[in-house]
This record gives C-alpha cells, sequence and structure tokens, in this order.
C-alpha cells in the first residue's frame, strides 16, 4: 500500500463549488504540505503543518483553506472554487528535524478541472 | 532571496549522453539540496540529495555538483537512458522548516 494517498484522483467541478481533497499517511510523520503544480511553475506550497495544532500558509494560501484531522490526515479544500485554481495537486510528509529528514514523500497527486 | 532557479526547462538527450541541470539559489542558510524525479501520472521522489559541505555526490549514474561559493548546484545523468524521461526538481532545504523547489526541467531522452 503507498504510504501517502490522496483522494479524488481526479475531480472536475465547477465555478463557485466547495471542493475538499484529502490526503493520508502511514508514515508516522509530524509535517504535511500542500503543494499546487502548474506546468512550468514547479511546486507551489499553499499551506503546510508540522503537526495537529500547527498550520501555516505557504506562497498561495489566498482561496484555500487545510484542516489538520489527525496526525495522519490533512485536508485542502476550495471554498468557492475558480478556473484558474485548475491545477494538479500534492499532499507530502516529511519528518522534518533538518538534514536528510527534511525528504518529502509525495502521494500520487489530484488532477482538477474547474469549469 | 527564497528563490531556486532552475536551468534548463527542458532537454532533449540521445541515449547514452550526459544530461546536465542546472540550480542556483541565494540564501546561503540552506542546508540540505534534494533532487526529485517525476514521471508522467506521479507525484515527485527522492532521486538524490547533498549537503553543503559536501561537493560532490554519485549514486549510479547519477550525480549533484555543488559549489557553495557560486551559490550553484547541478544534477548530472550518465549514460542516458528512455527510462530517465521524466521532470526532474531541484530544491533547497531550510533547517527543516521550508523546502523551495525549482520549476522544474522536462528531460526526454531519445532512442
Amino acid at each position: 500500500d503507498a504510504d501517502v494517498t490522496q483522494t479524488p484522483r481526479n475531480r472536475i467541478t465547477k465555478t463557485g463549488k466547495r471542493i475538499m481533497l484529502e490526503c493520508s499517511q502511514t508514515k508516522g510523520h509530524d509535517r504535511m504540505y500542500w503543494y499546487r503544480q502548474d506546468p512550468g511553475l514547479g511546486l507551489q506550497l499553499i499551506y503546510y503543518s508540522f503537526d495537529v495544532k500547527d498550520i501555516n500558509k505557504g506562497e498561495i494560501s489566498d482561496g484555500y483553506s487545510v484542516s489538520r484531522q489527525a496526525q495522519a490526515k490533512f485536508s485542502l479544500s476550495l471554498e468557492s472554487a475558480i478556473p484558474n485554481q485548475t491545477a494538479l495537486y500534492f499532499c507530502a510528509t516529511s519528518s522534518g528535524w533538518g538534514g536528510t529528514t527534511d525528504t518529502q514523500y509525495f502521494g500520487p497527486g489530484t488532477r482538477l478541472t474547474v469549469l | 532571496q527564497q528563490q531556486v532557479k532552475q536551468s534548463p526547462q527542458s532537454l532533449i538527450v540521445q541515449k547514452g549522453g550526459i544530461s546536465i541541470i542546472n540550480c542556483a539559489y541565494e540564501n546561503t542558510a540552506f542546508d540540505y539540496f534534494p533532487w526529485y524525479q517525476q514521471f508522467p501520472g506521479k507525484g515527485p521522489a527522492l532521486l538524490i540529495a547533498i549537503r553543503p559541505d559536501v561537493s560532490e555526490k554519485k549514486e549510479g549514474r547519477f550525480t549533484i555538483s555543488f559549489n557553495k561559493s557560486a551559490k550553484q548546484f547541478s544534477l548530472h545523468i550518465m549514460d542516458s537512458q528512455p527510462g530517465d524521461s521524466a521532470t526532474y526538481f531541484c530544491a533547497a532545504s531550510l533547517g527543516g522548516f521550508k523546502t523551495i523547489f525549482g520549476a522544474g526541467t522536462r528531460l526526454f531522452v531519445k532512442a
């Protein structure tokens, strides 16, 4: 079984709809991240969480919110989806105490299309 | 100061050739420099990484060269194979608090 899973894998929705993307991990890591990938722009950090009680905004948090339900679960919500939020979304985890523990483990991604 | 600049954006190499991807950073506090490999339909996965106190690290056909004074590091793929065709991201990590990714390089190895 995959260490980091994301649901759904693909989603098509309409402008104005609320969407939730879910991430679960079995690596036992405290740190979890949500990234957005657009062609030519690399991976942009949306939100990150260093433990269940810690939530931090990343570079592009506007229009997004998150919930850390447990150590293993981190959800991303689009409150009112708009077409320019069409992208590939990745969840990642790390143990994160510096050096090699900064390695991030990515889920398979969710392809979101907003019409 | 937090940016990591990656080039080229895309690269085509003949089978058996050397693929070279370059990255530059500004913040000298970065202390971990990983490279990630991403195949279509998959999430990025760690390929190889280096600490700034080392000038070179080699794992099989993959080598990172690190130039601390120039604030640059590069990935070399020797004897490139069609199976290496993927998108490669360099990254720089800051003391466990933040990882900054380059924009990615799409590599295509021609058979």
